[in-house]
């Protein structure tokens, strides 16, 4: 069974550093493509960019280019989504999904993350 | 970026009708590269619809999708009370992704 897990619910101060993680497994997870979106409590969804864990080649929305940073570590199938210097307008719901190519469809969905970040 | 703009906002239905969502986009979406993605409260979207008109594993019959280029529509041909949410489609096509901005569906 495809699985994409995500870590817990974080709760930071602006100008802190941030890292979640999103873990697949059943499937073979250097062969597929982690996008992460973001939604903003009550809001719509956000494409935030796309990782190939095969060789790390990233892509990024304009939106958070230099916002964010997407890697990932092959030896525990895990993704991971990074700020610094986080600001009170990060603060949204955080979803990993998966693709099977650079330009195909997110078929599964993590649980998604909440950060939040305080003034 | 493909500037994806959904219609109705809101649609509120009796299960048994037939619902009829609407998604346009502000240039051709390439490939026919549109999926649609319900989300119910409190769960991550869950994937319906891809490349405009294939149902994605377990999506039951009743949702339909067609269009082409700039109009695409998502039809619920008979709504279940299961059927709630929000209804979002989103383009893959372009370098950049985007996403509608929801249709929400209350089954009353």
């Amino acid at each position: 069974e495809v699985q994409l897990v995500q870590s817990g619910a974080e709760l930071k101060k602006s100008g802190e550093s941030v890292t979640i993680s999103c873990k697949g497994s059943g499937y073979s997870f250097n062969n597929y493509y982690i996008g992460w979106v973001r939604q903003v409590p009550g809001k719509g969804l956000e494409w935030m960019g796309l990782i190939f864990p095969g060789d790390s080649d990233t892509t990024y929305s304009p939106t958070f280019q230099g916002r964010v940073t997407l890697s990932v570590d092959k030896s525990f199938s895990t993704a991971y989504l990074h700020w610094n210097n986080l600001q009170a307008s990060d603060t949204a719901l955080y979803f990993c999904a998966r693709a099977d190519g650079f330009r195909d469809v997110f078929d599964y969905w993590g649980q998604g993350t909440l950060v939040t970040v305080s003034s | 970026d493909i500037v994806l703009t959904q219609s109705p906002g809101t649609l509120s239905l009796s299960p048994g009708e037939r619902a009829i969502l609407s998604c346009r986009a502000s240039q051709s979406v390439p490939s026919n590269s549109l999926a649609w993605f319900q989300q119910k409260p409190g769960q991550a979207p869950r994937l319906l619809i891809y490349g405009a008109s294939l149902r994605a594993a377990g999506t039951p019959q009743r949702f339909s999708g067609s269009g082409s280029g700039t109009d695409f529509t998502l039809f619920i041909s008979r709504l279940e009370p299961e059927d709630y949410g929000v209804f979002y489609c989103q383009q893959y096509g372009d370098s950049v992704f985007t996403f509608g901005p929801g249709t929400k569906v209350d089954v009353k």
